[in-house]
């Protein structure tokens, strides 16, 4: 049972260049999140799916697109990598939080930005 | 504004209780999560409290009142391997949740 994957688990960019992160889950989650983790700081949410075909903003949603085509997957691009983007990507999934009070994360997308 | 008050960091030793204590505001409130997590790693759940009272589960115990904004996370008999950060997330009344840095605890022998 693989539960949260996410590919790839290390990247290095050029300013400018684009690349795309994949997050797959097994449990048949209706809820997908993507979070950002810079050093001693807490999870900052960028983008959020309640469901297939829907996508929604977090609190740091700029510079970054999401898409949910398949249950299973969802996806975050960055179009024109900056060097702020530097930073872990944690990938989640859950059911209802306010029934199993539980997020599944992947563990994490190490991306530098030259 | 929304806001979680928890220490930086701890220190207790192996064997031994420590109580890690957090307080919160929130506009409005859904119940509030306790998250391990080790250096390097992602977070992984510990706990879930929407009323108030203790919850028990194993070594680790957290407590909430809701009417204080407070919560704290116990853990017992102190093993080398709980040396990491330990989040206090409360979800507020649109079910976001809110992530603060954590306290890093430090186990020493």
């Amino acid at each position: 049972n693989a539960g949260v994957t996410q590919t790839p688990k290390f990247r290095v960019l050029k300013t400018g260049q684009s690349m795309t992160l994949l997050c797959a889950q097994d449990m048949n989650h209706e809820y997908m999140y993507w979070y950002r983790q810079d050093p001693g700081m807490g999870l900052r949410l960028i983008h959020y799916s309640v469901g297939e075909g829907t996508t929604a903003k977090g609190e740091v949603p700029d510079g970054y697109n999401v898409s949910r085509l398949k249950k299973q997957n969802f996806l975050l691009g960055l179009e024109s990598a900056a060097p702020s983007q530097t930073s872990v990507y944690f990938c989640a999934s859950s059911y209802l939080l306010q029934v199993t009070g539980e997020l599944f994360f992947g563990e994490g997308s190490r991306l530098t930005v030259l | 504004g929304q806001n979680i008050d928890q220490p930086t960091e701890m220190t207790a030793t192996e064997g031994a209780i420590v109580q890690i204590n957090c307080t919160y505001q929130t506009s409005g409130f859904n119940g509030l999560f306790w998250y391990q997590q080790h250096a390097g790693e992602a977070p992984t759940f510990l706990s879930y409290n929407v009323l108030d009272g203790l919850e028990e589960k194993g070594r680790f115990s957290s407590f909430l009142s809701r009417s204080k904004g407070y919560s704290y996370l116990l853990l017992k008999e102190l093993q080398m391997k709980d040396s990491a950060s330990y989040l206090c997330v409360p979800m507020d009344s649109n079910y976001q949740l809110i992530w603060g840095a954590g306290t890093k605890l430090i186990i020493k022998p």
